[in-house]
């Protein structure tokens, strides 16, 4: 079965250095999606992405994050000048259509970001 | 505001024992709704969803969960637990716009006594 993909597993960084969290997204698949979900706490909504641009972000995606699909196949997260509070699992996930009761969103397993 | 609860953050069940996880929305319109399991160091797998139709819905491994509106509630059940179950588990509410963004409840941990 086609899985989303995530590089690396684990990411530790200095705080103020940048970031790119990597994801390969099932391959049929046109909708994009990170979440975070800090040690302990929920699992939160950050971004979805479709047709080269950001459909939806929440208040957590603030100037600090920003997302590409530089070629056909990989999707980022880049994270500026990371802070200690960025630390936290983050999810890559797609779907193949953007329309929830149709088709869910699949996830990867995740890169755990460590800000020292 | 779209909003998710799970109220048993830690559940204990012997080996064989039916399960019931606890789950409650709010969400001002149709919701659609979804169980995910997480096992340790894994992503989040689907187990099952319920858009419309019936309000039974049959999900992989054995898993069932059931959309009550009245009670706001799609509580996942399984009638004989296995050891592999033990994982955590997170309900969600999808919106339906553009973004489809996904809330998520804060997870039920399931424990599998032997």
């Amino acid at each position: 079965e086609p899985e989303v993909t995530q590089t690396p597993s684990h990411q530790v960084t200095q705080m103020g250095q940048e970031v790119i969290l990597r994801c390969v997204p099932i391959s049929n698949h046109l909708y994009f999606y990170w979440y975070r979900q800090i040690l302990g706490q929920k699992v939160e909504f950050l971004v979805s992405f479709y047709n080269n641009e950001i459909s939806e972000k929440s208040e957590i995606f603030d100037d600090q994050f920003s997302v590409e699909r530089p070629d056909g196949s990989n999707f980022t997260l880049k994270i500026r000048s990371t802070k200690l509070e960025d630390s936290a699992m983050y999810f890559c996930a797609s779907s193949e259509d953007g329309q929830a009761s149709n088709q869910p969103q699949h996830f990867g397993d995740g890169t755990r970001l460590s800000i020292l | 505001a779209q909003s998710v609860t799970q109220p048993d953050i830690h559940i204990t069940v012997s080996e064989g024992a039916s399960l019931e996880l606890r789950c409650n929305y709010s969400y001002g319109a149709t919701p659609y709704l979804f169980w995910y399991v997480q096992s340790p160091g894994q992503g989040l797998q689907l187990l099952l969803k319920y858009f419309s139709g019936d309000t039974l819905v049959q999900g992989i491994k054995g898993f069932e969960a059931e959309f009550k509106r009245s009670q706001s509630s799609f509580n996942l059940r399984k009638p004989s637990v296995h050891w592999s179950d033990a994982a955590e588990y997170f309900c969600a509410v999808g919106h339906n716009n553009a973004g489809n963004m996904l809330t998520f409840g804060g997870g039920t941990r399931l424990m599998v006594k032997p």
